[in-house]
């Protein structure tokens, strides 16, 4: 089976910190995904990666980074943490399967800034 | 853009009731379209999908039927368990790697 973790299921940090979530995927996959989930909202992707070192934004990029070293590994920056990204942040990873892309979910990241 | 619309939520029916969660979608092209599930506490988990028009995705009793011409792919299920009880997520993917959610529709099943 597919696996995704996520180094934190609970997080809380202060107003202007710096911010590191952690994402690995054991799968193989050369896509990676990170999303916030929000009520009433959905899950808004925020940055994506197809390969080592690359990255495109997504819907919401402002206030993060990313970083993608390793096949395996996507990692999601909040440079100066506010209060306005308490949420609950999700990491994915994907590849061509069957004629389509498939995600693959982490458990999520509740993130509460104070 | 691309774009999901599924029923506002909450749902809340009774064990053993009839469920049927409306998802409708815009795309400019021939998406595949999905449902995914979230438990409680838990991460999204892919409940099924279909690929082409008239394709029909089941999975756990739940069925749903791609159709083009309403653009529409609709989750369905004769008979819920308090256990289905979660978030349903409607999304679709146009061939490349993103995929374009909906808001999620909480369901409750009470015994």
């Amino acid at each position: 089976d597919v696996k995704v973790t996520q180094s934190s299921r609970y997080l809380v940090k202060r107003t202007g910190e710096k911010v590191f979530l952690e994402c690995v995927q054991d799968m193989d996959h050369e896509n990676m995904f990170w999303y916030r989930q929000d009520p009433g909202l959905g899950l808004r992707l925020i940055y994506f990666s197809y390969d080592v070192k690359m990255k495109e934004k997504g819907d919401i990029p402002e206030g993060y980074s990313v970083s993608r070293e390793k096949k395996e590994r996507f990692s999601l920056i909040l440079e100066s943490a506010s209060t306005n990204q308490t949420s609950m942040y999700l990491c994915a990873s994907s590849s061509w399967t069957g004629g389509l892309y498939e995600q693959y979910f982490g458990p999520g990241t509740r993130l509460t800034v104070t | 853009g691309d774009s999901v619309t599924q029923m506002e939520g909450p749902v809340t029916l009774s064990e053993e009731a009839f469920l049927t969660i409306n998802c409708t979608y815009t795309a400019t092209g021939y998406p595949s379209l999905f449902w995914y599930v979230q438990y409680p506490g838990e991460g999204l988990q892919l409940l099924l999908k279909a690929t082409k028009a008239d394709d029909k995705g089941s999975n756990k009793g739940f069925e749903a039927t791609y159709r083009k011409e309403t653009t529409s792919f609709h989750l369905e299920k004769g008979s819920v368990q308090v256990s289905d009880s979660a978030v349903y997520f409607c999304a679709l993917s146009e061939g490349a790697q993103k995929l374009v959610f909906g808001q999620g529709t909480r369901l409750t099943i009470n015994p």
